[in-house]
């Protein structure tokens, strides 16, 4: 079967580091996204990871280990805008849709 | 400016009446997609298209229904037939291709009294 299991809930304090842990299982695994969702909006694409290691993209950085089916996102500098619900969801050989996680919202605090 | 236009922002419905959302894309995307968002759960996906005129049922498409006569449009029917269809809905499309990001709209929030 699939799964995707995610903290519900982090809170960090402004400027600190916080990491998003992200375990799935599924087969067929082609890479995984992590997408950023302010409440009541859309969620906007944040990184996509294929191959094992750690991609970094300004303040925020995403690693994948395939062989533990384990990915982060690491955020850096926090500021109150982060304060967002992070999702994180694969897609497989053959599939036409991405399987979400239940996502995990960060409250950053002062 | 590309991007994907759900309207309306909010929906109030009587139970017993059928509703549609309306989707609309500038970006020239083959495919689209309609996903269902509830406290606690994952996106979930009620239905899918990869070109007009064709469309496939994603996990939870019972009580629902959609049409794909252009590109741009991917409008959603939920049906009284929907045992719970207060929830937030969300739109998106991409390109197809594999890694190929979800473009997503802002959602239409609906409820259903």
């Amino acid at each position: 079967g699939q799964n995707i299991d995610q903290p519900t809930e982090m809170t960090a304090t402004e400027g600190a580091i916080v990491q998003i842990n992200c375990t799935y299982q599924t087969s067929g695994f082609n890479g995984l996204f992590w997408y950023q969702q302010h409440a009541g909006e859309a969620p906007t694409f944040l990184s996509y990871n294929v191959l094992d290691g750690l991609e970094e993209k300004g303040r925020f950085s995403s690693f994948l280990s395939r062989s533990k089916g384990y990915s982060y996102l690491l955020l850096k500098e926090l500021q109150m805008k982060d304060s967002a619900s992070y999702l994180c969801a694969f897609d497989q050989t053959g599939a036409n849709n991405l399987f979400f996680g239940t996502g995990t919202r960060l409250t950053v605090i002062p | 400016d590309g991007g994907i236009t759900q309207s309306p922002k909010y929906l109030f419905r009587k139970e017993g009446q059928n509703v549609t959302l309306s989707c609309e894309q500038n970006l020239n995307h083959d495919a689209m997609y309609w996903y269902r968002q509830d406290p606690g759960q994952g996106l979930r996906l009620i239905y899918y298209s990869q070109i007009v005129n064709d469309f496939q049922k994603g996990d939870i498409a019972e009580g629902y229904s959609v049409s794909r006569e252009k590109k741009e449009s991917f409008p959603l029917t939920v049906t009284s037939a929907q045992k719970n269809p207060t929830a937030f809905y969300l739109c998106a499309s991409s390109n197809k291709q594999s890694a190929s990001p979800l473009h997503f709209g802002n959602g239409t929030r609906l409820t259903v009294t």
